[in-house]
């Protein structure tokens, strides 16, 4: 079965502060994809990264940064001095052998100016 | 380059009735797939056409169909509505069915009254 948890449901931060993110994923497939996408108040879901299950390598795009742990079955998230224009909804997503994608339920991020 | 189009942008139906709605993909796209978004949670894969034939469904029921068109534009049909159909339904394209270069559309919200 594949399943991503979101555990923090709403993230509240002062702007400037870091922030991160959670994703716990679980699958039995050997070779799989992890993905987060942001999703502003327009409703569509914007690409950010995507990682493959042999790619264990952070990475780090200007103020975000992503930390995947096979051995936690973790892919987390950073944003580095968060700004207004974060406020989003957060996704973190998996997808296996069946190139199906699995969403968590998503993480509110509000950023305070 | 337009994105994913989606129409109409709101709709709100009763139960019992029966909906559609419409995607036109990125250029250059030939596939598309189709979320259930309710609120509060993370999209739902319901199916994936390609070719002008349904190559992956999710887990849900007949109710839910599909048709895509020679330029790979795409519909969803809901037959005997729900109040639980009350949800944000979002297209997807891709350059393939094994492609995740996915372009989200803004998304389509139904409300089943």
């Amino acid at each position: 079965a594949q399943k991503v948890t979101q555990a923090q449901t709403e993230i509240s931060v002062v702007e400037k502060e870091d922030v991160t993110l959670d994703c716990v994923y679980e699958t039995r497939d050997t070779t799989y994809y992890l993905f987060w996408y942001k999703q502003p108040p327009s409703g569509e879901l914007v690409f950010l990264i995507r990682r493959n299950s042999f790619d264990e390598q952070n990475e780090i795009s200007g103020r975000y940064s992503w930390n995947f742990q096979k051995s936690t079955s973790s892919f987390n998230f950073t944003i580095t001095a968060s700004q207004v224009v974060d406020s989003a909804v957060y996704f973190c997503a998996l997808s296996g052998a069946a190139w199906q994608f699995y969403f968590g339920t998503g993480t509110s991020l509000t950023v305070i100016p | 380059d337009a994105g994913v189009t989606q129409s109409p942008t709101h709709l709100i139906k009763t139960r019992g009735q029966q909906v559609t709605l419409r995607c036109s993909p990125k250029s250059g796209h030939d596939t598309v797939s189709w979320y259930q978004q309710a609120l509060g949670q993370g999209p739902q894969f319901i199916f994936q056409y390609y070719e002008e034939e349904e190559r992956q469904r999710g887990n849900f029921p007949d109710r839910f169909s599909g048709h895509q068109f020679p330029n790979y534009s795409s519909e969803l049909n809901v037959n005997a509505l729900l109040l639980g159909d009350s949800a944000l339904y979002l297209c997807a394209s891709s350059p393939g069915p094994r492609d995740y270069g996915y372009t989200f559309g803004s998304g389509t919200r139904l409300t089943v009254v």
